[in-house]
């Protein structure tokens, strides 16, 4: 079992390019997320979904994009990077929504400069 | 006013120390609770959930206080592996920004 794993570890980007974080998990979990985490503050949600199909909007979506075509997949589409989404993405996974485990995955280390 | 509030620290405790981590939260509907653990550079992953009669795991131990809308982490006999960021994260069961995670605190065990 892998659990959520994440492509890529690092990146560095120039303003105004875009590109996609990979997340797949492998435990048959519905619920997946995305967070991002900046120095100094908590995790964020930027978009969830409850299966394949199913996406929402979290705290902070502007600027991102997601798509849930299988159950083990959940990319997040960055448009136009800008600084401020210089950031560690992680994405989670898990069984239920409210009172279950959110299993994590390693992180993505995005700069934007 | 934050969510989720948390003493950033650091806490500096020696080996054999117990310490004690507190966390507010500002929704009384809160509903589920929950203590992280995430190490230097890593993800954050379970260490505890928090129920409200309370309930302990080996050398820690974590409170929910309701009328005073705080959670609380008890480390007996501080081990060097305690050394990380203890994330406090309450759940408010409404739309989609149901779990907000605090900022941590930092606990460093010092030989």
């Amino acid at each position: 079992n892998a659990g959520v794993t994440q492509t890529p570890k690092f990146r560095i980007l120039k303003i105004g390019q875009s590109m996609t974080l990979q997340c797949t998990q492998d435990m048959n979990h519905n619920y997946m997320y995305w967070y991002r985490q900046d120095p100094g503050m908590g995790l964020k949600l930027i978009y969830y979904s409850v299966g394949a199909g199913i996406t929402d909007k979290g705290e902070v979506p502007n600027g991102y994009n997601v798509s849930r075509s299988t159950t083990e997949d959940f990319p997040l589409r960055l448009e136009l990077a800008a600084p401020s989404q210089t950031s560690v993405y992680f994405c989670a996974s898990s069984y239920g929504r409210d009172f279950y485990e959110q299993y994590f995955g390693p992180g993505t280390r995005l700069t934007v400069t | 006013r934050k969510e989720v509030e948390q003493d950033p620290g650091p806490f500096n405790v020696p080996e054999g120390a117990t310490v004690a981590f507190n966390c507010t939260y500002s929704n009384s509907a809160s509903q589920s609770f929950f203590w992280y653990r995430q190490d230097c550079r890593k993800e954050p992953k379970l260490l505890m959930s928090v129920y409200s009669s309370g309930n302990e795991d080996g050398r820690f131990t974590a409170q929910l206080n309701r009328a005073s809308q705080y959670i609380s982490l008890l480390i007996r006999d501080s081990k060097l592996s305690d050394s990380a960021t203890y994330l406090c994260v309450v759940n408010y069961q409404t739309g989609a920004n149901n779990l907000f995670f605090g900022t941590g605190t930092r606990l460093t065990v010092i030989p």
